[in-house]
């Protein structure tokens, strides 16, 4: 099992310009969650979604969208990147939603905008 | 969700135990503690959890105060390996994870 993948591992953008990142699980997960880490900060959520077909928003979901293609896809999309949202992007899965799930991360996506 | 508060960083000799305190005192009844750790730019890695009870596991045990108001994650034979970021969080919902920043702990040779 590769677990939680990321695509890409590196992406630098310009100003303004869009992109995707694709989030993948092979453990059957029914739940997944996209976390943003500022440098020298703790995981922010940006979006989950509890289920297949349902995402809710997070701690900062402003400029960003998600989707979830299937069980096993989670994307996250950035319409039009702004400097501030240079980070590194972690794609998360659990098997529910629940108090006691555990979440794994995959090994994250580092995104600089330019 | 309780916010937590941890020490910014630690050092540990290694073959040492390392213990790692987290204050969560404004916990409430239903929520649990986690303890994830972060190796330099990895994704998080899960370690351990618990509600009331002391748990232990292959990696660790996590000391819970009876009045849950802190606890104390215990590597017990700290390596170099375990340099990492270790994060306390205490949750109501997987949905609901606030990582903070954490302690840098450093393991010397």
């Amino acid at each position: 099992n590769a677990g939680v993948t990321q695509t890409p591992k590196f992406q630098v953008l310009k100003t303004g310009q869009s992109m995707t990142l694709q989030c993948a699980q092979d453990m059957n997960h029914n739940s997944m969650y996209w976390y943003r880490q500022d440098p020298g900060m703790g995981l922010r959520l940006i979006y989950y979604s509890a289920s297949e077909g349902t995402t809710d928003k997070g701690e900062v979901p402003n400029g960003y969208n998600v989707s979830r293609l299937n069980k096993r896809e989670f994307s996250l999309r950035l319409e039009s990147a702004a400097p501030s949202q240079t980070s590194v992007y972690f794609c998360a899965s659990s098997e529910t939603s629940g108090v006691q799930e555990t979440q794994y991360f995959g090994p994250g996506t580092r995104l600089l905008v330019l | 969700d309780a916010k937590t508060t941890q020490p910014t960083s630690m050092d540990c000799a290694e073959g040492r135990a390392a213990n790692l305190p987290c204050n969560h005192s404004t916990i409430s009844g239903n929520e649990y503690v986690y303890w994830y750790r972060q190796i330099h730019s990895q994704g998080p890695q899960y370690i351990i959890h618990g509600l009331k009870n002391n748990e232990t596991n292959e990696m660790a045990s996590l000391i819970i105060t009876e009045d849950r108001k802190s606890s104390t994650l215990i590597l017990p034979h700290a390596t170099l390996r375990d340099t990492a970021v270790y994060y306390c969080i205490v949750i109501t919902g997987a949905n609901n994870l606030f990582f903070g920043t954490g302690t840098r702990l450093t393991v010397i040779p």
